[in-house]
Formats: structure tokens, C-alpha cells, sequence
């Protein structure tokens, strides 16, 4: 059936990196985008970025540009986001999520991941 | 970019009753781009509605979606107990995607 399974939690210290992969299958990987949304703890969803896996583009939310970055590995169906400089504004649940791929047009996201969760703390 | 405010914050309903949810967009949205999503505990969101009033696959009649411009409506008839839930509207017409900050539905 189809999926997104997600790698799993990590704790980082402030001022690292971390990288959360999105494993996909169960269809076509490069008809649609994936995108990346994260969850603070008590907050509700925001939005980050997405990535074309057909061509790599990507896109950001203004305030992660520069310190988010998406990447994938088209062969095994694995989309990469990885966020550096990392405060504890970051500690949140990472949610990846599929939105088909058009071209011209939109669509909501009708399947998640089952989340990463990653905490930064000394 | 546009902000979603959704209300009420927290809506206290009985099981069988009926649940009004309301999403308003700083400027207008084409219904053809707006969703719902419901989040239950620990869980991932799932899909609900999109273009304002389409049923999900597998999603059941008592959920329906409504309004245009700026003014957006879920209605949850006949509560079900796994209807107890957070609950997001986003709209995808413009980037940013953006979401609003949730209906909590609890059990009165």
C-alpha cells in the first residue's frame, strides 16, 4: 500500500545538524512532491518546503531558507531534509507528506509520514 | 501570506451531537484549494476534506466541508467518539502553504 515511513527520532545539541529521511512506496515516486511540515510540541502544523523528486527542485518557507535543505535518492524512493544550526525553536515533530505533481496545479496532502521526532537540547 | 484563524480554540460537544468548525483566510481562497485535516493524539494528520467540500477516500458522510472567499466551514453531524480530535484547515492555492492553528474537539 502505499507509504511514507520516516527514519527515526534523533537528539541533537544546539548549533548541529540533523537529518530526517522520508522512505516512499506504493507508487510512483517521482509523480508527486514532497513536502515537510513540523509540529512544536502543543503547536499545530507549519509548513517548511517541498522537493520535486522528478527534478530535484525545491522550494522553502522564507524563514527556513538557507538552513534547510532537501535532497533525494530517486533509486530507493528516499526523500532527505536536513536542517542545521539547530535551536531549541527546533524541537518538534517533522512530518513528511505526498502532494500529487501537475505542473500547473495544486492539491492538498493526502498521505503523511508517521513523524520524526527530534529534540534539541544541551 | 495568508493566515488561517480558525474557531472556536476548543469546541466541548456530546457524542451525537453536531460540530461546527470555522476557518476564516486573510484574503480570499479559491475553494477549489482549501482542506481540512484531522490530527488525533500522537498521530500523524489525515486528510479530510479538500476543495472546500470533497470527502477524502474512506471518509465517512457525517463529515462535509462548505464556504468560498474567505469563509470556510467543517460540520461533523452525528459525533462519533473517534471524532474527538484536533482539527486543521489549510489552504493550497498560494506559497506559503499555510495552516490554521487548530480546533481542539473534546468530549464534553
Amino acid at each position: 500500500q502505499v507509504q511514507l515511513v520516516q527514519s527515526g527520532a534523533e537528539m541533537q545539541k544546539p548549533g548541529a545538524s540533523v537529518t530526517v529521511s522520508c522512505k516512499a512506496s506504493g507508487y510512483t515516486f517521482t509523480d508527486y512532491f514532497l513536502h515537510w511540515v513540523r509540529q512544536a510540541p502543543g503547536q499545530g502544523l507549519e509548513w517548511m518546503g517541498w522537493i520535486n523528486p522528478k527534478s530535484g527542485g525545491t522550494s522553502f518557507a522564507q524563514r527556513f531558507q538557507g538552513r534547510v535543505t532537501m535532497s533525494r535518492d530517486t533509486p530507493n524512493m528516499t526523500v532527505y531534509m536536513e536542517v542545521t544550526s539547530l535551536t531549541s525553536d527546533d524541537t518538534a515533530v517533522y512530518y513528511c507528506t505526498r502532494e500529487k505533481e501537475s505542473g500547473y496545479d495544486s492539491y492538498p496532502f493526502d498521505i503523511w509520514g508517521q513523524g520524526t521526532v527530534v529534540i534539541v537540547s544541551s | 501570506e495568508i493566515v488561517l484563524t480558525q474557531s472556536p480554540g476548543t469546541l466541548s460537544l456530546s457524542p451525537g451531537e453536531r460540530a461546527t468548525l470555522s476557518c476564516k483566510a486573510s484574503q480570499n481562497v479559491n475553494s477549489n484549494y482549501f482542506a481540512w485535516y484531522q490530527q488525533k493524539f500522537g498521530q500523524a494528520p489525515t486528510l479530510l476534506i479538500y476543495a472546500a467540500s470533497t470527502r477524502a477516500t474512506g471518509i465517512p458522510d457525517r463529515f462535509s466541508g462548505s464556504g468560498s472567499g474567505t469563509d470556510f466551514t467543517l460540520t461533523i453531524n452525528r459525533l462519533e467518539p473517534e471524532d474527538f480530535a484536533l482539527y486543521y484547515c489549510q489552504q493550497y492555492n498560494f506559497s506559503p502553504r499555510t495552516f490554521g492553528q487548530g480546533t481542539k474537539l473534546e468530549i464534553k
